[in-house]
């Protein structure tokens, strides 16, 4: 079954910095990728996801980019405030999302002011 | 729009007593749904998912049950629980591609 790794386990950076959060996958059927946001006590938050017909994907500070050939996908960051501080998953699965998750074990990011 | 609702949003419970956690959705029919149970400072565990009404499918051997007695309700369920059974369960549905979470309900077993 599918495997995914997330690097680093947290992550501090200053703010107005860039944060990246990377990702691997083992299944190559794997075809969509999203990224969330977890904050303290919520459930997490779906913040921007991938699919393996494109490469990268931009929404305002947040992007994501896609290797297929190499199975692994990056979560990008920029401008970081210190809302941006919480708990980030990335995760894979098969069919668009239609068959379930496979989560990484997170990253922990603080942004410090 | 789509809406999720969980309940209760905390839980205290003795070793040996049952659990019914429900999850509800609003404004979407025939949704996959998904239980999620997450380990204090851990990653999500998927526990039971639903494709359809009354069908089930089970990840992880354990002393919780899931059932799927409407389109849009989904509950998790146990005869006995655990001390391990502690932690975050996350209510999650999803039609055609994209996962979306319930707020959660902390579970802590005494």
């Amino acid at each position: 079954g599918e495997n995914v790794e997330q690097h680093p386990s947290t992550l501090s950076v200053q703010e107005g910095d860039s944060a990246v959060i990377k990702c691997t996958y083992s299944d190559s059927a794997s075809n969509y990728f999203p990224w969330y946001k977890q904050e303290l006590g919520k459930g997490p938050q779906l913040i921007i996801d991938i699919r393996s017909n494109v490469g990268e994907k931009k929404d305002q500070r947040i992007a994501v980019t896609l290797n297929k050939t190499a199975k692994h996908f990056s979560l990008h960051i920029t401008e970081t405030q210190p809302e941006d501080s919480a708990v980030y998953f990335c995760a894979a699965s098969r069919d668009s999302g239609n068959t379930p998750l496979v989560f990484g074990k997170g990253t922990r990011l603080s942004v410090i002011a | 729009s789509q809406t999720i609702h969980q309940w209760p949003a905390t839980l205290v419970q003795p070793v040996g007593s049952p659990l019914s956690l429900e999850c509800t959705v609003e404004g979407t029919s025939n949704p996959n749904l998904y239980w999620y149970r997450q380990a204090a400072g851990r990653g999500l565990q998927l526990l039971f998912y639903s494709v359809g009404i009354g069908q089930i499918s089970s990840e992880v051997p354990q002393n919780l049950s899931a059932s799927r007695p409407q389109d849009r309700q989904f509950i998790l369920s146990s005869k006995k629980l655990l001390l391990s059974d502690s932690g975050f369960y996350l209510c999650a549905w999803s039609v055609a591609g994209g996962v979306f979470f319930g707020p959660g309900t902390r579970l802590t077993v005494l």
